[in-house]
């Protein structure tokens, strides 16, 4: 079946536009997490979701960071006034439910800002 | 914090050597332990896990053993091929309940012919 699909792979954009980044998870599965991975490191915790609300945001950065996922699928993550320390890859992963279940990944979106 | 540190890399290996990449981590509690790998061009995949101290998780060859007591996690194989060219990833899920990842820096293994 399919698996987790993230839009846009690349993204370049300008220090301080405002940038979107999209995330499909496996169909059913309710947990649905974000990561951020800068160079030469691994994936940082950015926020998590069970459902349609966000159980624990506290991986977000600072307040330009916000996600949301209004029907329980599909997640974006919204960066405003985007600046060169944003600069990563930004990855999502879904699980069937939030306990043990293993999470999926997808490919994730490199966003480069200039 | 609860934190994960692995071996720097990179590693090189010729083919059908024998790999080990070390893994420790810190945490409050017992938390499960993962072993992701990222393939050239591809994402995250889960590569072996486990839930409990002295459990092996093992795939592909691969195997690991939670050290409770050394608080570690190695990843082994026995003899690697060029195929397993990639960069390994430690991780702990934190016990907060939400499963959340916390992983290590990563290790690149190259594998020679």
């Amino acid at each position: 079946g399919a698996g987790v699909s993230q839009t846009p792979s690349n993204k370049v954009t300008e220090k301080g536009k405002y940038v979107e980044l999209r995330c499909d998870p496996i169909s059913g599965h309710t947990a649905l997490y974000w990561y951020r991975q800068s160079l030469g490191q691994g994936p940082e915790f950015l926020i998590y979701f069970q459902g349609t609300g966000a159980a624990d945001d506290s991986g977000l950065p600072n307040d330009r960071f916000f996600a949301v996922r209004p029907e329980g699928s599909v997640s974006t993550l919204k960066i405003q006034r985007t600046e060169r320390g944003d600069s990563a890859v930004y990855l999502c992963a879904s699980s069937l439910m939030d306990s043990t279940d293993t999470q999926y990944f997808g490919p994730g979106t490199r966003l480069t800002v200039l | 914090g609860d934190s994960v540190t692995q071996m720097e890399g990179p590693v090189t290996l010729s083919e059908e050597a024998f790999l080990t990449i070390n893994c420790t981590y810190t945490a409050t509690g017992y938390p499960s332990l993962f072993w992701y790998v990222q393939y050239p061009g591809e994402g995250l995949q889960l590569l072996l896990k486990a839930t409990k101290a002295d459990d092996k998780g093992s795939n592909k060859g691969f195997e690991a053993t939670y050290r409770k007591e050394t608080t570690s996690f190695h990843l082994e194989k026995g003899s690697v091929q060029v195929s397993d060219s990639a960069v390994y990833f430690c991780a702990l899920s934190d016990l907060s309940g939400y499963n959340k990842l916390i992983f290590g820096a990563g290790t690149r293994l190259a594998v020679h012919p």
